[in-house]
């Protein structure tokens, strides 16, 4: 069975400052790895993922994530945030093989950006 | 752009009564699925739908069950409401092929009250 850990449930900042939001995984097999992001009052929206190649992968609004199989992480950044970008934040993992319609989530990391 | 819908966005019932969520997706996606979200437990697969009139539990089927008569729509059912049945309610649909392979999308929520 895979779990997820985020390390902190809530993650206050200053707008244009940079952040880092912590994800661990635990998992007996090799994973793909999903950060999603959710707006007050909305469903969740991807904002990259991890399935296989190069480590370091890059999303939407400016935000990052680095696949680190050693530490079992996947830590997502961004340089400079943005008021716009309060919201929820969600890691969530997925077997590679076999049976990978199943996406274990983490309880969510609240963002919040201060002027 | 992939569009998942669900029927409504709030939701008041009674304890007892029998509840109806529908989710439609308009992409063809094969895999359809069912989350609760509550503060501080993240999302919880309720159920899941491999293609049509196909399902499987997820981690908390009990009280709920599900029915996929066309591929475009996915129902949650609660036979018989009750107060620890109030939460957030996402859809979500994945299909198995291309480029966004195992990438969920989501509906807006139902957010459920029952009294």
């Amino acid at each position: 069975a895979q779990s997820v850990t985020q390390l902190d449930s809530q993650v206050p900042v200053f707008e244009e400052a940079p952040v880092e939001l912590r994800c661990n995984y635990s998992s007996s097999v090799s994973v793909y790895l999903f950060w999603y992001v959710q707006y007050p009052n909305q469903g969740l929206q991807l904002l990259l993922k991890y399935l296989s190649g190069s480590t370091l992968v890059k999303g939407i609004n400016g935000f990052e994530a680095e696949f680190n199989k050693s530490q079992t992480s996947f830590h997502l950044r961004k340089p400079s945030v943005h008021i716009s970008d309060t919201a929820e934040y969600f890691c969530a993992v997925s077997e590679s093989g076999g049976s990978n319609y199943k996406l274990t989530f983490g309880k969510g990391t609240l963002l919040t950006v201060n002027p | 752009d992939v569009k998942v819908t669900q029927s409504s966005r709030y939701l008041v019932k009674r304890t007892g009564e029998k509840v109806f969520l529908e989710c439609v997706q308009d992409m063809d996606h094969e895999n359809m699925f069912w989350y609760r979200q509550d503060p501080g437990l993240g999302l919880r697969l309720i159920y899941f739908s491999y293609d049509v009139k196909m399902k499987e539990k997820g981690d908390i089927p009990e009280g709920y069950s599900v029915s996929r008569e066309k591929k475009e729509r996915f129902s949650l059912i609660l036979e018989s409401a009750s107060t620890n049945q109030t939460s957030m309610y996402l859809c979500a649909s994945r299909t198995v092929r291309g480029i966004n392979y195992n990438e969920q999308f989501f509906g807006p929520g139902t957010r459920l009250t029952v009294l």
